[in-house]
């Protein structure tokens, strides 16, 4: 375990469905993210939280939708997705400000859209 | 703006043998450089972080990286494979701001034979 917890790990949802994404960290960190994974693609960065505010939101589709209630939890709401968006989600946390110190990981949730 | 290139995306080696994996960035500023492992179906672990102070940098299970200015890059070595470190290897430069964010390179999948 790395410290971030995310749930579920495996996730298969229809077109139509609504499904939510959760991250959890206990490290004191006060910034969390959601990347993307997909396959032969880098890394791609969606949303940034830091101090529970939306920092960042790199033109993601309105149909993924973050929510931080604390800054220990990290959700990603999802509605009326794509098959193209079946993907790893990774979550990760840091110390805001401090670009020296890395980000903790989780292991992912494997999203499959059918 | 801030990009890495890695220069193998597949690098294979016999167990025992030397490991390099090749890594050039780009930064308009002086960076952090880190070096992230993903076995599969498992989330990202840092193996070592580059901040300004040695340019010989230590990490986990062995690896070292060291930068080099000069020709901005920060290989990643190992003096002798295990079959254990078969996996896929990023390379990620961050730049001071508000908040971190990471650049990722596309990777390098490191296959390790008996």
């Amino acid at each position: 375990e790395t410290g971030v917890t995310q749930t579920p790990r495996h996730l298969v949802m229809g077109m139509t469905n609504k499904k939510s994404l959760k991250c959890e960290q206990h490290l004191g960190h006060n910034a969390m993210y959601w990347y993307k994974q997909s396959a032969k693609k880098p890394l791609e960065l969606m949303f940034v939280y830091s101090l529970e505010e939306r920092v960042e939101n790199n033109s993601v589709p309105s149909r993924f939708s973050p929510e931080c209630p604390n800054s220990s939890h990290l959700f990603l709401h999802l509605h009326t997705l794509q098959p193209e968006d079946s993907a790893l989600y990774l979550c990760a946390s840091s110390q805001d400000k401090d670009p020296g110190y890395g980000y903790t990981f989780g292991s992912g949730t494997r999203l499959t859209v059918v | 703006a801030q990009s890495v290139t890695q220069l193998d995306s597949h690098v294979s080696v016999s167990e025992g043998t030397p490991v390099l994996l090749r890594c050039n960035y780009s930064s308009s500023y002086s960076p952090s450089l880190f070096w992230y492992v993903q076995h599969p179906n498992k989330g990202l672990q840092l193996l070592l972080k580059y901040t300004s102070a040695a340019t010989l940098v230590k990490g986990i299970n062995g690896f070292e990286a060291e930068f080099k200015k000069s020709e901005t890059s920060f290989h990643l070595t190992k003096p002798s494979a295990h079959m254990s470190d078969a996996a896929e290897y990023f390379c990620v430069v961050s730049e001071p701001s508000g908040y971190s964010t990471l650049t990722f390179g596309k990777g390098t999948m490191l296959l390790v034979s008996p």
